[in-house]
């Protein structure tokens, strides 16, 4: 069965430092894949998706994720975080046939910015 | 603002009861997408509708049942409520129904079932 896991349930860094969230799947095929925020009493926010091509993807905000097909992987990263991208993060996948009905989201990384 | 609405944005509700989540998808959008998010289930597809009709299905309950209507906007209703229905209720909208179209969210309803 397709599986997404989030490894860090939670993560802090400090203000100006990088990050990098990871997330990993399991599925046979290449799926569709995305990374979403979710702010504090709000709802999720697309940051950047990748479906095919360029393995590095770039998203709003700063962030950008890359797709490594050999470890099933898709990890999101930002050069050096602010403190208003203390939220939680979600990695969603997507099989890229058999319709949305499939899509499993991760169970999410909180993300702390200490200043 | 991802100018997606939800109404109300706070239910709270006994077990046995029904209640209806409503939601207005951005100007243009035709597909409505509906997530349950559980602190123990975490963040679950429930069904998306495309101009009027059910397009997928995800882990929605027989208990729950939404509908979109001509003017686009969506409800989702949830009947005979049990305390683990309890969440956040989003509904998100994107223009097309396909799964690589971008969906908007709307702010979420919080169902407490008590």
């Amino acid at each position: 069965a397709q599986s997404v896991t989030q490894p860090d349930i939670h993560i802090t860094v400090s203000e100006g430092a990088s990050l990098e969230l990871r997330c990993n799947y399991s599925y046979g095929a290449t799926p569709y894949l995305f990374w979403y925020v979710q702010s504090p009493g709000q709802g999720l926010q697309l940051l950047l998706k990748y479906f095919s091509g360029d393995t590095l993807v770039q998203g709003i905000k700063g962030f950008e994720a890359e797709f490594k097909r050999s470890q099933s992987s898709f990890n999101l990263r930002k050069p050096s975080v602010h403190w208003s991208d203390a939220a939680e993060y979600f990695c969603a996948v997507v099989p890229p046939s058999g319709g949305y009905q499939k899509v499993t989201f991760g169970i999410g990384t909180k993300l702390q910015v200490i200043p | 603002d991802s100018g997606v609405t939800q109404t109300p944005k706070h239910l709270i509700t006994a077990t046995g009861q029904r209640v209806t989540l409503r939601c207005s998808p951005r100007s243009g959008d035709l597909s409505v997408y509906w997530y349950q998010q559980s602190l123990d289930q975490g963040l679950q597809f429930l069904i998306q509708y495309y101009n009027g009709e059910e397009r997928a299905k995800g882990n929605i309950l027989e208990r729950f049942s939404a509908q979109q209507f001509p003017d686009l906007h969506s409800e989702l209703n949830l009947s005979s409520l049990e305390l683990g229905d309890s969440a956040l209720y989003f509904c998100a909208s994107s223009v097309e129904g396909g799964e690589t179209y971008e969906q908007y969210f709307g702010p979420g309803t919080r169902l407490t079932v008590t």
